[in-house]
């Protein structure tokens, strides 16, 4: 499974674009870049899945370059209520099809006023 | 559509007691799993269940064990609990047929050991 890295904390301001790098140098052919959202006392959300070069939604825009050994999750204009967690996951247990995720401890992003 | 439904909220035991966490999945999914979330961490695989059965288990004891009924539901029991043990406890749900990493978290029961 490939490790990742990511900064444990980060601070913003309303308004501003935020952008989190996360670093999976062994990620294998075959694996997807999964980020999740976690807000203080509820579970995470999935936001974002990518394989190479850009996905958007609705909530985040995912870069992976070329050599996809990082990705960085972009948020536009964040607003207060994207203070949350944000987690990077790379990969699943190849044993089972059924998807065990594996988290790291993630990214705490805090949005000033 | 409710989401993944988790019960209790919150709960307090003392230690060597034996505790039940119940979880209902999103409608459509079959596929459960449980995670434990310490303060501060990210969430910990404790294992998985699909028809019924334990397909996938996380580095958890034997006092962690759980159980998927027919329709789907699951609980998760933990027994001789000890201080260590007080955590979020998650519950997660997929479709058998969609994405692995795309699963839905429910909001947890928080768990207090004293």
């Amino acid at each position: 499974l490939a490790k990742t890295t990511q900064p444990i904390s980060m601070d913003s301001y309303e308004g501003q674009e935020v952008n989190i790098t996360c670093s999976h140098n062994n990620i294998a052919t075959n694996d997807y870049i999964t980020w999740y959202q976690q807000f203080p006392s509820q579970g995470p959300r999935f936001i974002i899945q990518g394989y190479k070069t850009k996905v958007t939604n609705e909530v985040a825009s995912l870069f992976i370059p070329a050599d996809r050994k990082s990705s960085t999750l972009s948020l536009p204009r964040v607003s207060l209520s994207d203070t949350a967690v944000y987690y990077c996951l790379v990969g699943i247990d190849r044993g089972s099809t059924l998807g065990r995720l594996y988290f790291g401890r993630g990214t705490q992003l805090t949005v000033w006023p | 559509d409710a989401g993944v439904t988790q019960s209790p909220t919150h709960l307090i035991k003392t230690r060597g007691q034996q505790v039940t966490l119940r979880c209902s999945p999103k409608s459509g999914h079959d596929t459960v799993s449980w995670y434990q979330q310490a303060l501060g961490q990210g969430p910990q695989f404790i294992f998985q269940y699909y028809e019924e059965e334990e397909r996938q288990r996380g580095n958890f004891p034997d006092r962690f064990s759980g159980h998927q009924f027919p329709n789907y539901s699951s609980e998760l029991n933990v027994n001789a609990l000890l201080l260590g043990d007080s955590a979020l406890y998650l519950c997660a749900s997929r479709p058998r047929s969609g994405t692995p990493e795309t699963q839905y978290f429910g909001p947890g029961t928080r768990l207090l050991v004293l």
